[in-house]
């Protein structure tokens, strides 16, 4: 069972019609909830970092919010800019290591 | 890109032979991260170093090994090339601690043949 899951795992939208990505998380010990973009052939960047529950982070026409079981990736009005793969990730007590543990990504298109 | 660098950008190797990946940064950071990147599978981690000459696994350490003799170098090898190693390796560095934002370099393309 995946632990982090993200959908839908593709995404198609008009300029300008907001909607939301999700990332839900099975793990307990919540130490942060990562967003993170990647576009083609680089290494993916930095947006957002969640660490309780009712937490929001807003940035241009990003938003993301936190549950205990789950995060939202708002995305108002978007920009072909905007197009890229979103990825989750989060970091957890007894996980093992470290490191981050990622979902798949949501691959979002906004068309012009 | 935080100041990471990654060496080589792409390389092709030889199923069996050693090859070495470097990551270098210059924020004094002390986390980094080895990290591979798959279809299906996103990204997972191989290896993560806390300080200098601290190094712990990650999930899929199998047929990796990394060394950090400085701050600023970590290098992950793969002492002997197989074709499921074909991927795309990503560092990452984390001022820390855990829970602390991680910042990626551009990436290594390896191909095994």
């Amino acid at each position: 069972e995946d632990q982090v899951t993200q959908s839908p795992e593709a995404l198609r939208l008009q300029e300008g019609e907001s909607s939301s990505l999700n990332c839900s998380y099975t793990v307990s010990g919540l130490r942060g909830l990562f967003w993170y973009r990647q576009d083609p052939g680089k290494g993916p960047e930095f947006l957002f970092t969640l660490y309780s529950a009712g937490e929001e982070k807003e940035k241009e026409r990003l938003k993301a919010t936190l549950t205990k079981k789950e995060s939202f990736l708002h995305i108002t009005a978007p920009k072909p800019e905007d197009s890229a793969t979103y990825l989750c990730a989060v970091m957890y007590s007894g996980g093992g290591a470290d490191g981050l543990t990622f979902g798949k990504g949501t691959h979002l298109i906004i068309q012009p | 890109d935080a100041g990471i660098t990654q060496s080589p950008r792409h390389k092709v190797t030889e199923t069996g032979t050693p090859v070495t990946l470097r990551c270098h940064q210059t924020e004094n950071h002390r986390y980094m991260y080895w990290y591979r990147q798959d279809p299906g599978h996103g990204l997972r981690l191989i290896h993560y170093s806390y300080g200098v000459k601290d190094t712990d696994k990650g999930e899929v350490s199998d047929g990796y090994s990394v060394s950090r003799s400085k701050t600023e170098d970590f290098l992950l090898t793969l002492e002997s090339a197989t074709s499921s190693q074909t991927s795309v390796y990503f560092c990452a560095i984390s001022a820390g601690p855990p829970g602390t934002e991680a910042f990626f370099g551009q990436g290594t393309r390896l191909t095994v043949v």
